[in-house]
């Protein structure tokens, strides 16, 4: 099955550390997306690529990085990690403009805790 | 700013009840509407969405959803819930004008009855 998987599924690093979490996608869909879910406050966008040279911003893109290998590949850098990055992190793709009305494919998580 | 706003945190009901999650979201010309469900240790899976025509939308595993204009509102219905509907639902907006916006609700969290 065309799928969207994420490594690592887990992470456990320290205050400092760099750490890149890494998404790719047998979907064949252009649009790639990281969110980051913490309790109560549900998903927020970290960065979001609608090709591979189309990189955006999201709402709270302080402290991480991204790079778009290829149209199957999205990963997240977090150069200098700090324990307020401990979240469940989510990679999500979509098809481009207008496509199936923006429905989005979710990885199955990764969950990050920084001592 | 464009928000979305689930204002039950959590909601619990017996096996065989019916359930409504409600949604509101903040005006936005031509929004595309969602509602996926995340279970226990997984990603997010889509239960319906609406762009336009029927204000009554299905989606998967018997929910559906009412889209109400001058209400701002999206509500999420099931007339009978299964012990296996306990996950967590999440409303999101997608606004198709001006810069990209795609946003979650916070989520309501189902527990359910046996």
């Amino acid at each position: 099955d065309a799928d969207v998987t994420q490594t690592p599924r887990n992470r456990i690093t320290k205050t400092g550390k760099r750490i890149m979490l890494e998404c790719s996608q047998t979907k064949g869909h252009d649009r790639m997306y990281w969110y980051r879910q913490d309790p109560g406050l549900g998903l927020r966008l970290i960065y979001y690529s609608f090709d591979v040279k189309d990189i955006n911003k999201g709402e709270i893109s302080d402290g991480y990085s991204v790079s778009r290998q290829a149209q199957a590949k999205f990963s997240l850098s977090l150069e200098s990690a700090i324990p307020n990055q401990t979240a469940l992190y989510f990679c999500a793709t979509s098809l481009g403009q207008g496509g199936s009305l923006g429905e989005q494919f979710f990885g199955p998580g990764t969950r990050l805790t920084v001592l | 700013a464009q928000s979305v706003t689930q204002p039950d945190i959590h909601i619990t009901v017996s096996e065989g009840a019916s359930l409504e999650l409600r949604c509101n979201y903040s005006y936005g010309a031509t929004p595309y509407l969602f509602w996926y469900v995340q279970s226990p240790g997984q990603g997010l899976q889509l239960l319906l969405k609406y762009f336009s025509g029927d204000t009554l939308v299905q989606g998967i595993k018997g929910f559906e959803a009412e889209f109400k204009r001058s209400q701002s509102s999206f509500n999420l219905r099931k007339p009978s819930v299964h012990w296996s509907d306990a996950a967590e639902y999440f409303c999101a907006v997608h606004y198709t004008s001006g810069t990209y916006k795609y946003i979650f609700g916070t989520g309501t969290r189902l527990k359910v009855l046996a």
